[in-house]
């Protein structure tokens, strides 16, 4: 099955500074890949996807990459803000017939320092 | 409803009895996600249903899980006989058929005494 390694498991940034957290997949197969922040007693929220097709997309602050070749993809936030701080998961799925079981990472809290 | 809603926030239980979590989809959204979430961890996928059946029960850990979507909406997971490892937050998502990104529930943490 599909194994994901998240790293760093935690990342202390000063605001306005940026952070980057990087996953590795194992499954070639995989073929979505979505980012999830979780704030504490919340589910975690979808902040941003990419699919295999796709090497880099962007929104805002936020920007994720991703090399098939190499199995990587990573999360990039910009000009972070004390209301960023949370866990981040990555995630790595396989679209089939319309839906996709994901496999995610163990997560990274991010602590942004005002 | 507005989002996902997970019913109880909060459930402890014995050893060795029977619990139901229920969730509560996004209204119009046929496909809807179980997973479970242990401290530290990521949310490990549990099953999916498209509609009324269970497409995919391939994360259930054993016979002990069982989950039911009898009219297409609401859904239920019960677990028989709960072990302390049972003990976890566990997440319900829905989503529109074919779309890929999920909307979470705050989830129901459960702790086994």
């Amino acid at each position: 099955g599909e194994n994901v390694e998240q790293h760093p498991s935690t990342l202390s940034v000063q605001e306005g500074d940026s952070a980057v957290i990087k996953c590795t997949y194992s499954d070639s197969a995989s073929n979505y890949f979505p980012w999830y922040k979780q704030e504490l007693g919340k589910g975690p929220q979808l902040i941003i996807d990419i699919r295999s097709n796709v090497g880099e997309k962007k929104d805002q602050r936020i920007a994720v990459t991703l090399n098939k070749t190499a199995k990587h993809f990573s999360l990039h936030i910009t000009e972070t803000q004390p209301e960023d701080s949370a866990v981040y998961f990555c995630a790595a799925g396989r679209t089939i017939s319309g839906y996709s079981t994901l496999t995610f990472g163990k997560g990274t809290m991010l602590l942004v320092s005002p | 409803g507005a989002g996902v809603s997970q019913t109880p926030s909060n459930k402890v239980t014995e050893k060795g009895k029977y619990v139901e979590l229920r969730c509560d989809p996004i209204s119009g959204h046929t496909a809807l996600y179980w997973y479970r979430q242990s401290l530290g961890q990521g949310p490990e996928f549990l099953i999916y249903f498209q509609g009324t059946g269970a497409a995919d029960d391939s994360g259930l850990p054993n016979d002990r899980f069982f989950a039911v979507r009898p009219e297409g909406s609401v859904s239920t997971l019960k677990i028989q006989r709960t072990e302390r490892g049972d003990s976890a937050v566990y997440l319900c998502a829905s989503s529109l058929w074919g779309a890929e990104g999920y909307t979470f529930g705050s989830g129901t943490r459960l702790t086994v005494v």
